[in-house]
């Protein structure tokens, strides 16, 4: 059965950091990977969707990679602001299954 | 605007009564979920539809029932049979042809069971 883990769990930084969030899978034998935002109380928000063709997806200040032979992907926000507050998951979109999630603050 | 909507936002319910929870899209997209959220679980996968009046069990599908006699819906109704239903329930849909699923979420419904 596939795992989705999500490390950290949560994650502090000053404004203007770059970070990174991991996601790692137990079945490589995945067709694509999705990253979300969730703000509290509120859906998720797709933010990059990675084939299983691809090694890189980038969307303005993020940057996802895919390495299916490791089992891990990897979230990067350049720069962040306070407004990239939010909670970070990922999933494996073949077997419907989710991380528990990042939650990042960056503080002003 | 295409998009998902879940209604209502919240929804309060004693314990032993069914409710039914809204999900409607209209992205055209042939597969509906609906997942369940709970305070450091994660997203868990009740129910899903790939077609029109097929659905499948999720992980934790019971207690919960589906109908899917629209492409466009996909309501869940909550039973007296599930024993903690308090949660943030989620629906989302995808376009399942092929392997470029990428999953659209609506904004929740919370439900509060006392």
């Amino acid at each position: 059965k596939q795992e989705v883990t999500q490390i950290p769990a949560a994650l502090s930084v000053p404004e203007g950091e770059n970070l990174v969030l991991n996601c790692s899978f137990t079945d490589s034998a995945i067709y694509n990977l999705q990253w979300f935002r969730q703000d509290p109380g509120k859906g998720l928000t797709s933010l990059l969707l990675i084939q299983s063709s691809q090694r890189e997806q980038t969307s303005g200040r993020l940057n996802a990679s895919l390495d299916k032979s490791s089992g891990r992907s990897t979230l990067y926000i350049a720069a962040s602001q306070p407004g990239d507050s939010a909670t970070y998951l990922c999933a494996v979109n073949s077997t419907l299954t989710f991380g528990k999630g990042t939650m990042l603050l960056v503080s002003p | 605007d295409g998009g998902i909507t879940q209604s209502p936002k919240y929804l309060f319910r004693k314990e032993g009564q069914n409710v039914t929870l809204s999900c409607e899209q209209n992205l055209n997209h042939d597969a509906m979920y609906w997942y369940r959220q709970d305070p450091g679980q994660g997203l868990r996968l009740i129910y899903y539809s790939q077609i029109v009046n097929d659905f499948q069990k999720g992980d934790i599908a019971e207690g919960y029932s589906v109908s899917r006699e629209k492409k466009e819906s996909f309501p869940l109704t909550v039973t007296s049979a599930q024993k903690n239903p308090t949660a943030f329930y989620l629906c989302a849909s995808s376009n399942f042809r092929g392997r470029d699923y990428e999953q659209y979420f609506g904004p929740g419904t919370r439900l509060t069971v006392t």
